[in-house]
């Protein structure tokens, strides 16, 4: 069964402490893996796709990166705007256009 | 300004009144899709559809109904609402054929007393 799973649950952070979320899948067929953010009570914001082993993405604070199995969002010395929760989903190739989601990372970064 | 509009935002009602929430998209996408959040489960999606009068089932479609009659809409119907289909339901959008990202909406909170 495809399968997506993201760890830990929660992360607290002081400001300028780096660490990294994980996303691990298992899926036939990747087409493409997709990092959101979501702040309460608003819909998830599109961050990053990446579509194969070894790719990597940037943008600001965050970064990341694609395996096999899994991917990785680091963060590099968050600060306290970074706090949400953090989703990744992946579509595969017998899904079509459809995406599977991760239950999420809840990130809290404290000044 | 390139949005997904969702409405109503927030709704309280009562078993078995109907009651429909309406989507609707600028971006001339071609993918749309619902989804309701419940905690603990993540995103789980409901219907979407690939194209007007296209549309599929997800993976939790059960006491739901949608129609695409139009390429910027896509509602979303609880014929008969119960109290398990209280939760955030999110409306999304995306380009087309090759994978993409997602638009989503602001988010409805339903909540079926």
């Amino acid at each position: 069964e495809d399968q997506v799973t993201q760890s830990p649950e929660a992360l607290r952070l002081q400001e300028g402490e780096s660490s990294s979320l994980n996303c691990s899948y298992t899926v036939s067929g990747l087409r493409g893996l997709f990092w959101y953010r979501q702040d309460p009570g608003k819909g998830p914001e599109f961050l990053f796709t990446l579509y194969s082993a070894g790719e990597e993405k940037e943008k600001e604070r965050l970064k990341a990166t694609l395996t096999k199995k899994e991917s990785f969002l680091h963060i590099t010395a968050p600060k306290p705007e970074d706090s949400a929760t953090y989703l990744c989903a992946v579509q595969a190739a017998n899904y079509g256009q459809n995406f599977v989601f991760g239950p999420g990372t809840r990130l809290s970064v404290l000044p | 300004e390139a949005q997904v509009t969702q409405n109503p935002r927030y709704l309280i009602t009562v078993t078995g009144k109907k009651l429909t929430v309406t989507c609707s998209q600028n971006m001339n996408h071609e993918y749309m899709s619902w989804y309701r959040q419940d905690p603990g489960l993540g995103l789980r999606q409901i219907y979407y559809s690939m194209n007007v009068e296209v549309t599929d089932k997800g993976d939790v479609p059960e006491g739901y109904k949608v129609s695409r009659k139009e390429k910027r809409n896509f509602p979303l119907i609880l014929e008969s609402p119960s109290p398990n289909q209280t939760s955030l339901y999110f409306c999304a959008s995306s380009q087309g054929l090759t994978p993409g990202e997602l638009f989503f909406g602001e988010g409805s909170r339903l909540t079926v007393l």
